[in-house]
């Protein structure tokens, strides 16, 4: 099956900073990749995802970027805030969907 | 306000005494999914379902049974729950065939 792992388990960045998770997928028959921010007693929430056909998405401060040939893909966070503090997931599913890979999460420490 | 309603938030039991976990969306969305979170291992996939009365096993699916009778609500029993079951389980359902997932917020389930 899909293997998915996602590097550095933790990451701490002054504010303002950039923050950029890494993850890679064994299954060259991916084609959706999902990023997931979960905050301290809540449940994971959807911030971006990215299919194969496209190499890049941005929404504001957070983009993602894919490189099929490598099988990688990244999540960038530009001009970090307090409030980007949470535990982040990447995912992969090769059916478009129907079972989805996490990686482990990413735990990300914005300090004022 | 569209949700993904999980109940209990938090349970305590002992090994073998069955046990339901409840979980229901307002969304009519027609793809459901159980999955629990475990320190280090990020979030496996339990079971899903694509629609009323059509489930199918996720990555860790022992120990766990899954009924999907009406769109709104899937449920996950545990018959004999073992203390291995320990986990953080979230529940999420989606318009998309498992993309663009909306979570609940979880259940905590301690099995003694």
């Amino acid at each position: 099956g899909e293997n998915v792992e996602q590097h550095p388990s933790t990451l701490s960045v002054q504010e303002g900073d950039s923050a950029v998770i890494k993850c890679t997928y064994s299954d060259s028959a991916s084609n959706y990749f999902p990023w997931y921010k979960q905050e301290l007693g809540k449940g994971p929430q959807l911030i971006i995802d990215i299919r194969s056909n496209v190499g890049e998405k941005k929404d504001q401060r957070i983009a993602v970027t894919l490189n099929k040939t490598a099988k990688h893909f990244s999540l960038h966070i530009t001009e970090t805030q307090p409030e980007d503090s949470a535990v982040y997931f990447c995912a992969a599913s090769a059916d478009s969907g129907y079972a989805l890979n996490f990686g482990k999460g990413t735990s990300l420490l914005v300090t004022p | 306000e569209a949700q993904v309603t999980q109940n209990p938030r938090y349970l305590i039991t002992v090994t073998g005494k069955k046990l339901t976990v409840t979980c229901s969306q307002n969304m009519n969305h027609e793809y459901m999914s159980w999955y629990r979170q475990d320190p280090g291992l990020g979030l496996r996939q339990i079971y899903y379902s694509m629609n009323v009365e059509v489930t199918d096993k996720g990555d860790v699916p022992e120990g766990y049974k899954v009924s999907r009778k009406e769109k709104r609500n899937f449920p996950l029993i545990l018959e004999s729950p073992s203390p291995n079951q320990t986990s953080l389980y979230f529940c999420a359902s989606s318009s998309q065939n498992g993309e663009k997932l909306f979570f609940g917020s979880g259940t905590q389930l301690s099995v003694l």
